[in-house]
């Protein structure tokens, strides 16, 4: 099972939008509105952004939405703080026999 | 709310097995939800490397499949992680988290395992 696809780096200065795309295959992405989405600050542990496609856990803010379309997902980052610049992380279901696939990760730099 | 504590030596010889902890607080295990280890090389993305349900359920990642043995105590509120055999590319910062569904939240903060000789 290969690693989701994700653009290595996005960026988008403060107040504008950026959106990461999160590539895979019918058989995870596609197959399954099971995708999360992880952002990771240096350092720190990542933390639960978006799951089932589109929804936020409680705390997230609704400037986070998420989407998905055919094998792609995407995370939008709307009105972007300082605070949003770290790696994004997505994630499938890819079938019983490999629950959990990971994306490449994207860097999200704030200018 | 549920918190999660990784432990367990930092260094490990090639070749040796690597046996990390997590401990749960403000949740019982055997209550339910999956038990889960992730793993990220420095520098690198996420690998999955494997789940227990409480009941003792285990789903390992078919790449590491053959060296993982995940494992539940209960009456500790803990589980555990073994990996045999490991090799520098076993080098990584090991996250234990829990999963309600098809998601982690929350994670542990993590411990760097090295494996040098």
């Amino acid at each position: 099972q290969s690693a989701l696809t994700q653009p290595p780096s996005a960026s988008g200065s403060p107040g504008q939008s950026v959106t990461i795309s999160c590539t895979g295959t019918s058989s995870d992405v596609g197959g399954y509105n099971y995708v999360s989405w992880y952002q990771q600050h240096p350092g720190k542990a990542p933390k639960l952004m978006i799951y089932e496609v589109s929804k936020r856990p409680s705390g997230v803010p609704d400037r986070f939405s998420g989407s998905k379309s055919g094998n792609t997902a995407s995370l939008t980052v709307s009105g972007l703080q300082a605070e949003d610049e770290a790696d994004y992380y997505c994630s499938s279901y890819a079938g019983s026999n490999n629950p959990f696939v990971f994306g490449t990760g994207t860097k999200v730099t704030v200018l | 709310q549920v918190q999660l504590q990784e432990s367990g030596p930092g260094l490990v010889k090639p070749s040796e097995t690597l046996s990390l902890t997590c401990a749960v607080s403000g949740y019982s295990i055997s209550s339910g939800y999956y038990w889960g280890w992730i793993r990220q090389p420095p520098g690198k993305g996420l690998e999955w490397i494997g789940s227990i349900y409480h009941s003792g359920s285990t789903y390992y990642n078919p790449s590491l499949k053959s060296r993982v043995t995940i494992s539940v105590d209960t009456s500790k509120n803990q589980f555990s992680l073994k990996l045999s055999s490991v090799t520098a590319a076993d080098t990584a910062v090991y996250y234990c988290a829990t999963s309600e569904g098809h998601w982690f939240d929350p994670w542990g903060q993590g411990t760097l395992v090295t494996v040098s000789s």
